[in-house]
């Protein structure tokens, strides 16, 4: 069964230190994978894109990774701002075009 | 600006009463999709479309529909609305590439409740 899992559900951090989200797919055939961060009341906003072949890249503050063997990846914010408070929902691609969503982590920066 | 547009933002209705939400996206995209976010649940398909006049099911069509008459729109149909329908919608487009490769741009939502 396609499924991508991701933790921790929510997360609270101070504003200035780092957080890493996971998320874990069992997608068949693989593809690709996004990252996407939703603002309150807003849409889903791309991050970054992980292909099959990539392990690491960065975006500005946020850097994701991706090990293919584990079929985990990760998004690691550096030095939160509070304009990081949002959800982060990981995507899953299959090359068969299907689509498979997290439920995502929501992230809240304190000051 | 590029943006996709959905409206209304928020509507709340009763069982049975006919409503449609309207998308436009600016961006000539060809491929446009609907999904439904629940809490605790990850955003699901409802249906997609690859281009003018072709439409296909996603994950949880039942009770919706959808058309696709022109490239820049794509109404969300529900005939006859029941609770289960609330919801808050999404509307996105893209270029082709399903594989993921090209991101897919959303609106802002339409937060829909059904009494």
């Amino acid at each position: 069964k396609n499924q991508v899992e991701q933790s921790p559900q929510s997360l609270i951090i101070l504003e200035g230190k780092n957080c890493t989200l996971q998320c874990n797919y069992t997608v068949s055939p693989f593809s690709n994978l996004r990252w996407y961060k939703q603002d309150t009341g807003r849409g889903p906003v791309s991050l970054t894109i992980m292909t099959f072949s990539e392990n690491t890249k960065s975006n500005g503050r946020y850097t994701a990774t991706l090990d293919a063997d584990t079929k985990q990846s990760s998004l690691h914010i550096t030095a939160s701002q509070l304009s990081d408070s949002a959800s982060y929902i990981c995507v899953a691609y299959s090359s068969a075009s299907k689509i498979i969503f997290g439920s995502g982590t929501r992230l809240s920066i304190r000051p | 600006e590029a943006q996709v547009t959905q409206n209304p933002r928020y509507l709340i209705t009763v069982t049975g009463k006919k409503l449609t939400v309207t998308c436009s996206q600016n961006m000539n995209h060809e491929y446009m999709s609907w999904y439904r976010q629940d809490p605790g649940l990850g955003l699901r398909q409802i249906y997609y479309s690859m281009n003018v006049e072709v439409t296909d099911k996603g994950d949880v069509p039942e009770g919706y529909k959808v058309s696709r008459k022109e490239k820049r729109n794509f109404p969300l149909i529900l005939e006859s609305p029941s609770p289960n329908q609330t919801s808050l919608y999404f509307c996105a487009s893209s270029f082709p590439g399903l594989e993921g490769n090209q991101p897919q741009h959303f609106g802002d939502g339409t937060r829909l409740s059904i009494l």
